[in-house]
């Protein structure tokens, strides 16, 4: 079965504490990225990457990392998470970065909450 | 650069009524347009898409949703809802030559029986 895969899919954590939400996709996508919700403002893209080791930054990067070392995965890591990071996050991949096949393949999403 | 405007931010109608959810888009350049359902606690799903060709396109639960280039507008409509079509609805955009997936804010579609 196609999927994006997020782990975990609820996190409580603490000011400052590393943490890492990983995302797999076993669909052989090129393009993947990650989205925040949060109400009102609908999806904001956090990062995206176009291939293995080609990363770029989207709309709202800031106290977020990733990495994508491996075309299945794209981890999104936050080295010292504050408080206004608490949101809902989501991985999404597609094909060709959404030139060829227009159709992004979203997780389940990750809601993190830091206190 | 792109932006998406949804004009409601919930919707509360009651069951087989009709519905009528508004999506605004503004862009430089030709886009791709998008709905997306997100039912709860789960993840986005593709409910249509609009890449060229006929200007109405269908889901396969009922929805509808016209491209109306004139007025950058592309509004999704259901002639009879039901109580599980509650959800949050985003419509989206994307440069057809190249770039990024731009969301609307959401609306939240609420069916009272």
């Amino acid at each position: 079965e196609a999927q994006v895969t997020q782990n975990p899919r609820y996190l409580i954590t603490v000011t400052g504490k590393k943490l890492t939400v990983t995302c797999s996709q076993n669909m052989n996508h090129e393009y993947m990225s990650w989205y925040r919700q949060d109400p009102g403002l609908g999806l904001r893209q956090i990062y995206y990457s176009m291939n293995v080791e080609v990363t770029d930054k989207g709309d709202v990067p800031e106290g977020y990392k990733v990495s994508r070392k491996e075309k299945r995965n794209f981890p999104l890591i936050l080295e010292s998470p504050s408080p206004n990071q608490t949101s809902l996050y989501f991985c999404a991949s597609s094909l060709g970065g959404f030139t060829l096949n227009t159709e992004a393949f979203f997780g389940q999403g990750t809601r993190l909450t830091v206190v | 650069a792109q932006s998406v405007t949804q004009l409601d931010s919930q919707v509360p109608v009651f069951e087989e009524a009709p519905v009528e959810l508004r999506c605004n888009y503004s862009s430089s350049v030709s886009v791709y347009l998008f709905w997306y359902v997100q039912y709860p606690n789960q993840g986005l799903q593709l409910l249509l898409k609009y890449l060229s060709g006929s200007t109405l396109v269908e889901s396969i639960n009922g929805f509808e949703a016209e491209f109306n280039k004139s007025q950058t507008s592309f509004h999704l409509r259901k002639p009879s809802v039901h109580i599980s079509d509650t959800a949050e609805y985003f419509c989206a955009v994307i440069p057809t030559s190249y770039g990024k997936l731009t969301f609307g804010q959401g609306t939240i579609l609420t069916v009272h029986p």
